[in-house]
């Protein structure tokens, strides 16, 4: 099975900060690659795939980016409500698909 | 707004069965594969099992082979999971996600429902 292992586990930040969460894969992932968001007590929203391709009604402050096993979650100019907890996600080849631990996103 | 509502969890002693529902409507059930995540108390998530549009293809993860079944019925817009010998190790908040694209199963998930919990304790 393919490991991802997201850095940092978690990380403060202030409204207007620029975040950067990595992912990396256990193995080259060709860009299958998703972003999805969690707040407490909620159902996880999805807010990239392919690795850069923002899903419709995401706000275009959030931008992915990456290769072969390494990828990258950028938020830029935090806002309220970002303050969250980020899982990336592997879609590669059949299943298993395999989440991140997260990287929970607090206020500083 | 696709909606997606789980229903079935509860509490079970280890070795027991339960059958988990996802009632789907506001979209066209039949033409998307759905599959299930888990989430432990306070930890990540997890994917656990999917199922192709029609039915006919079907994955898990090796943790609940041979122990859950996912299935469909598109004429009544519901997904499915059987899941029997059940161990501590399962109790979790369980989602159900209908996959982005159509007719596809690219593993990756749109919309979700807000969980049914499984708790397995004696």
């Amino acid at each position: 099975d393919i490991q991802m292992t997201q850095s940092p586990s978690s990380l403060s930040a202030s409204v207007g900060d620029r975040v950067t969460i990595t992912c990396r894969a256990s193995q080259g992932i060709s860009n299958s690659l998703a972003w999805y968001q969690q707040k407490p007590g909620k159902a996880p929203k999805l807010l990239l795939y392919d690795a850069s391709r923002l899903e419709r009604g995401v706000p275009s402050r959030f931008s992915g980016s990456g290769s072969g096993t390494d990828y990258t979650l950028t938020i830029n100019s935090l806002q309220p409500e970002d303050f969250a907890t980020y899982y990336c996600q592997q879609y590669y080849s059949i299943p298993p698909w395999t989440f991140g631990q997260g990287t929970k996103v607090e206020m500083k | 707004e696709v909606q997606l509502l789980e229903s079935g969890g509860g509490l079970v002693q280890p070795g027991g069965s339960l059958r988990l529902s996802c009632a789907a409507s506001r979209f066209s059930f039949s033409t998307y594969a759905m599959t299930w995540v888990r989430q432990a108390p306070g930890k990540g998530l997890e994917w656990v099992t999917g199922i192709s549009v029609s039915g006919d293809s079907t994955y898990y993860t090796d943790s609940v082979k041979g122990r859950f079944t996912i299935s469909r019925d598109n004429s009544k817009n519901t997904l499915y999971l059987q899941m029997n010998s059940l161990r501590a190790e399962d109790t979790a908040l369980y989602f159900c996600a209908k996959e982005h694209r159509i007719r596809s199963v690219r593993g990756y998930f749109d919309s979700w429902g807000q969980g049914t919990l499984v708790t397995v304790s004696s």
